[in-house]
């Protein structure tokens, strides 16, 4: 997979949109870009994944450039629930009956502030 | 439906003793994988399994075993415990096929070494 990289950490004011980079220089062209979520002391969560198109879900948006070297992760309203470790990651899919395995790196630590 | 179930959810042995975590996937899933989580840090990858078998491993030496039961269950040993060793343990579940791009994770289960 990919190497990714993120800022170590970010503050965003509760309400307001949290916008989280990711810097995916080395991305092949059949890596998804796949965010998941680390609340404290519980497992990780999927919230979105994308390959070239910008994607929406009911838990965020996922901008990509078109180089696909670059994604943002878009809270539109951070809540206080959202203070969380963020990971950005370059993962290929396989049709076989196994998926490969996901590298996680140090992600972001996003703090939503009252 | 009941997510990734992991037990226990707290241990602690010592150096040199042997443990085994247990893992029940997601209904419907049949992959099952297995993350280490040391403080601070991002999840690594150990192993995954599939079909009862071992499909993908990570960089962990031999004393970490695994076993994938017919009822797609998992359980993650670990022979000659290391103070290193201590972490938290995560289990994640995917599904078949092309449809299987998220990997739902359980809430780990926090080993300490002593």
């Amino acid at each position: 997979d990919a190497k990714t990289t993120q800022p170590p950490s970010m503050d965003c004011a509760e309400g307001r949109a949290a916008n989280l980079p990711c810097n995916h220089s080395t991305i092949s062209g059949n890596e998804y870009v796949y965010w998941y979520r680390q609340i404290h002391s519980q497992g990780p969560q999927y919230i979105i994944h994308g390959l070239k198109n910008n994607e929406t879900n009911e838990m965020a948006s996922l901008i990509i450039t078109e180089d696909r070297k670059s994604s943002t992760l878009i809270l539109p309203h951070a809540t206080l629930r959202d203070t969380a470790v963020y990971y950005c990651i370059a993962h290929e899919l396989i049709s076989s009956g196994s998926a490969r395995q996901l590298t996680f790196g140090s992600g972001t630590q996003l703090t939503v502030l009252p | 439906d009941a997510g990734v179930t992991q037990s226990p959810t707290h241990l602690i042995k010592t150096r040199g003793q042997q443990v085994t975590l247990r893992c029940s996937p997601k209904s419907g899933h049949d992959t099952v994988s297995w993350y280490q989580q040391a403080l601070g840090q991002g999840p690594q990858f150990i192993f995954q399994y599939y079909e009862e078998e071992e499909r993908q491993r990570g960089n962990f030496p031999d004393r970490f075993s695994g076993h994938q039961f017919p009822n797609y269950s998992s359980e993650l040993n670990v022979n000659a415990l290391l103070l290193g060793d201590s972490a938290l343990y995560l289990c994640a579940s995917s599904g078949l096929g092309r449809g299987s791009y998220e990997q739902y994770f359980g809430p780990g289960t926090r080993l300490t070494v002593t």
